[in-house]
Formats: C-alpha cells, structure tokens, sequence
C-alpha cells in the first residue's frame, strides 16, 4: 500500500518558520491534506487540495506538492502551533485513505 | 455549524464486537455531498482511516479491516454505526468519526477528499 513517511519531529523557535515535508511515491500527482492535532483533542483540518485554508486557518499556514514530496509551512510560529502535523493523501490503487506517520512540532 | 460526537462502549473484552455511534447535529446526514467516516488511533500512534459510508447505504472500507468492519447509516435518527468484529488489544483506540468530503464519482466508484469536521473521539479499550 502507499505510504508517507514525515519527519518525527520539528523545533522551531517563535517567530521562525516551520516546514514539515510529506514523502511519498511520485506525491505530487495527488491531492494532499494537512491536519493540526493538538495533545487530547481531535485533529483540525488546516490545509486541503495541497494549498487551500479552510476558513478560520490563518494565512501563516501554507502548503505545496511537487514531486515526491508535500510541505506545510508554518510562518511566524507562535506558541499555541505547538501540535502534531498528520498529511493524508488518496492511493487510488487500493482505494484507500491513507495518513502520514505524523511530526510533532516543538516551538523552542 | 455542524457537529459530531462519538459514543461508544469504552471497555470491550476480546473476541467481543463492539458497536459504536456518531450522531451528527447542526447539518444533515443526507447530504448529497458528503460520506461520512470512521478514523482510529491506537495510543501514541498515526491515524488510520477505517472506513466511510455514504446516506445511501453505499461504504468504503480499508483492506486491511474490510473483513471485520461494518458501516451503517440511519438516516431518521442523523447517526452513523461502526461495528467491528472479533477484537484484540490491537484494536484499542480513540476512534473519531468526521465528515469526507465528496470529490467525485465516475460509474463505478466515487473519490473523495479530506475529512472535516471530526468528532471529539471515543476511547475504546479491548483487555480482559
């Protein structure tokens, strides 16, 4: 089956910038989602279609696919980013949703 | 603004097949534009997708759970059930339920998207 392999983790300092990559075969010929899960609650949808924001997501959350992998991009980090980052793709050929091993995002 | 909530049995004991249910408020059920899914996470684990069922009654399982999962739909009470059999410790969990959002369908099978909203999640504990 299709697998994402994201690093366990990221630091980053307040204010800094924080990638989180999404590795997969040839990932960018599918649509990615991204989801902030914070600890003890359920996870919260921050970028769908590679790029979009939901409403509500702020603008400091970004996205893109290319090649074999996905990033988000978490701008101007601030405490409360603090979270673990799951992407979820589609494998058509075993018509199965699939999510990443997660990274946990430290802000230092 | 629309909201699901879990409920589920918490502790189950092995080879037991626990049933649980989501009830969908502020939207409904029926939508033409949405499936409806099951999504789990063993302890300090990923998520993992289970399976989603449109109003229709028409379901998408995960391969590797397909023979032991059941997804139902009752559209007069706005609920959704998962219903998974024969159980060991590995199928402990917090199970959610969310919204998938529809993306398209060609004649033989329907592709969908992300999942949102989600449910807060439901412990369930499999031990004797």
């Amino acid at each position: 089956s299709y697998v994402l392999t994201q690093p366990p983790s990221v630091s980053v300092a307040p204010g800094k910038t924080a990638r989180i990559t999404c590795g997969g075969n040839n990932i960018g010929s599918k649509s990615v989602h991204w989801y902030q899960q914070k600890p003890g609650q359920a996870p919260v949808l921050v970028i769908y279609d590679d790029s979009d924001r939901p409403s509500g997501i702020p603008e400091r959350f970004s996205g893109s696919n290319s090649g074999n992998t996905a990033t988000l991009t978490i701008s101007r980090v601030e405490a409360g980013d603090e979270a673990d980052y799951y992407c979820q793709v589609w494998d058509s050929s075993s018509d199965h949703y699939v999510f990443g091993t997660g990274t946990k995002v430290t802000v230092l | 603004q629309l909201q699901l909530q879990e409920s589920g049995p918490g502790l189950v004991k092995p080879s037991e097949t626990p049933s649980l249910t989501c009830t969908v408020s502020g939207g409904s059920i029926s939508s033409t534009s949405y499936y409806w899914g099951w999504i789990r996470q063993p302890p300090g684990k990923r998520l993992e997708w289970i399976g989603s069922i449109y109003y229709s009654g028409r379901t998408y399982y995960n391969p590797s759970l397909k023979s032991r999962v059941t997804i139902s739909v009752d559209t007069s009470k706005n609920q959704f059930s998962l219903k998974l059999s024969s159980v060991t410790a590995a199928d402990t969990a917090v199970y959610y339920c969310a919204r998938h959002i529809l993306g398209y369908c060609s004649t033989s099978s329907c592709y969908l998207n992300w999942f949102d909203p989600w449910g807060q999640g439901t412990l369930v504990t499999v031990s004797s």
